[in-house]
């Protein structure tokens, strides 16, 4: 069981907007439309962001917008903010159990 | 409001077991369509998924850690334990539980991939 493949950072400017790929394989995000994206402030719970690959749990921006292509999921957050630096982790259905990737650091120039 | 607190051991000896808690308030641990999870993240690393429970007490383990983890309900405490044996310094994360998403379609229950809500976690050392 792989963990998915997500880049180490990326980063914007305020009031841009920014996309974070996490690329799987057959095992997980190319046969299930189960990607959920987290966000994580360190000391804190990881929050969930987006499930289903493209649905927002109620109450999260809608800044944040989730897609899928082949065995590539993304996340993108527009009108990039302060409070959006953090770390950002994907996930998929494989199988019975869940593999997360290895997370992407954002950083908000 | 449905909430989740981890408790525990935050010392565990090498080649020991690990046990944890996690105290659910707002739902019945066994109510139907509810699944548990525990994940995990080492220090400077991501998260691991361990496993899961559903609300019938079926389990799911990550296939790395399968050999040495037991997942299990107490219902008379609207608890979820979890079990890991034989713990290495590999093993030293803070520990979250939360609640693995799920739906049931007539009386079949299935799990979905996301957790909501977490626990706030709890550091768990292995050392001598």
């Amino acid at each position: 069981q792989s963990a998915l493949t997500q880049p180490a950072s990326v980063s914007g400017s305020p009031g841009q907007s920014t996309t974070i790929s996490c690329t799987g394989t057959s095992n997980d995000v190319v046969t299930y439309n189960q990607v959920s994206w987290y966000q994580y402030h360190p000391g804190k719970a990881p929050k969930l962001i987006i499930h289903d690959v493209t649905n927002r749990p109620s109450g999260v921006s809608d800044r944040f917008s989730g897609s899928k292509s082949g065995n590539t999921a993304s996340l993108t957050i527009s009108g990039l903010q302060a409070e959006d630096e953090a770390d950002y982790y994907c996930s998929s259905y494989a199988s019975s159990t869940v593999v997360f990737g290895g997370g992407t650091r954002l950083t908000v120039l | 409001q449905l909430q989740l607190q981890e408790s525990g051991p935050g010392l565990v000896k090498p080649s020991e077991t690990l046990s944890l808690t996690c105290t659910v308030s707002g739902v019945s641990v066994s109510s139907m369509s509810y699944y548990w999870g525990w994940i995990r993240m080492p220090p400077g690393k991501g998260l691991e998924c361990i496993g899961s429970i559903s609300y019938s007490g079926n389990t799911f383990s990550n296939p790395s850690l399968k050999s040495r983890v037991t997942i299990s309900l107490d219902t008379s405490k609207n608890q979820v334990s979890l079990k890991l044996n034989s713990v290495t310094a590999a093993d030293t994360a803070v520990y979250y539980c939360a609640r693995r998403g799920g739906y049931c379609s007539g009386s079949n229950c299935y799990s979905r991939d996301w957790f909501d809500p977490w626990g706030p976690g709890t550091l768990v050392t292995v050392s001598s």
